[in-house]
């Protein structure tokens, strides 16, 4: 089944505990990026990569880092989370950037830094 | 004025209703737009896509109008399963980046 998963689902943690949320698709998309939703702001992007080794900012990059050394995998981390990162998290994947390509979301992972 | 704007309603219909929401963008050169559903808590669902004039899909028609620079959402005869957040999505002139609207809120009564 084509899909985009996210591990762990929920999260709560404690500010400064470094954690990673990982993102993996099976589609063989180039296109990966992760947003955040927050209620009132709706869904904000976060940093996004446009092939393996290829990562840029979004519009809400500050705390947050990124790498894609596979195709498939597209990590978000947070070194020293802080109590404004609780969020929702969405990954996301598409072929490419065309507009015609559908974006395929993760299920989400809900974050609590308290 | 935002990016992209929509109306966060909620908007309460009974079932067999027809309902339209608007999506006003700001980026005249835009030009390919997309309708996704999300449902409570869960991630949102491409539902339509828009690059001419519109698109029709079943029960769901989606109109651009690029003069005033907003996009539509009509739902013919609605269904109880049509309850969720309906979220317009406008790219970039380079098609990196993905600018959402904050959603309008859809509930279907019986």
């Amino acid at each position: 089944e084509a899909q985009v998963t996210q591990n762990p689902r929920y999260l709560i943690t404690v500010t400064g505990k470094k954690l990673t949320v990982t993102c993996s698709q099976n589609m063989n998309h180039e296109y990966m990026s992760w947003y955040r939703q927050d209620p009132g702001l709706g869904l904000r992007q976060i940093y996004y990569s446009m092939n393996v080794e290829v990562t840029d900012k979004g519009d809400v990059p500050e705390g947050y880092k990124v790498s894609r050394k596979e195709k498939r995998n597209f990590p978000l981390i947070l070194e020293s989370p802080s109590p404004n990162q609780t969020s929702l998290y969405f990954c996301a994947s598409r072929q490419g950037l065309a507009g015609y390509n559908e974006q395929f979301f993760g299920p989400g992972t809900r974050l609590t830094v308290l | 004025r935002k990016e992209v704007e929509q109306d966060p309603g909620p908007f309460n219909v009974p079932e067999g209703a027809t309902v339209a929401f608007n999506c006003t963008y700001s980026n005249s050169a835009s030009q390919s737009f997309f309708w996704y559903r999300q449902d409570c808590r869960k991630e949102p669902k491409l539902l339509m896509s828009v690059y001419s004039s519109g698109n029709e899909d079943g029960r769901f028609t989606a109109q651009l109008n690029r003069a005033s620079q907003y996009i539509s959402l009509l739902i013919r005869d609605s269904k109880l399963s049509d309850s969720a957040t309906y979220l317009c999505v406008v790219p970039n002139n380079a098609g990196n980046m993905l600018t959402f609207g904050g959603g309008t809120r859809l509930m279907v009564k019986p």
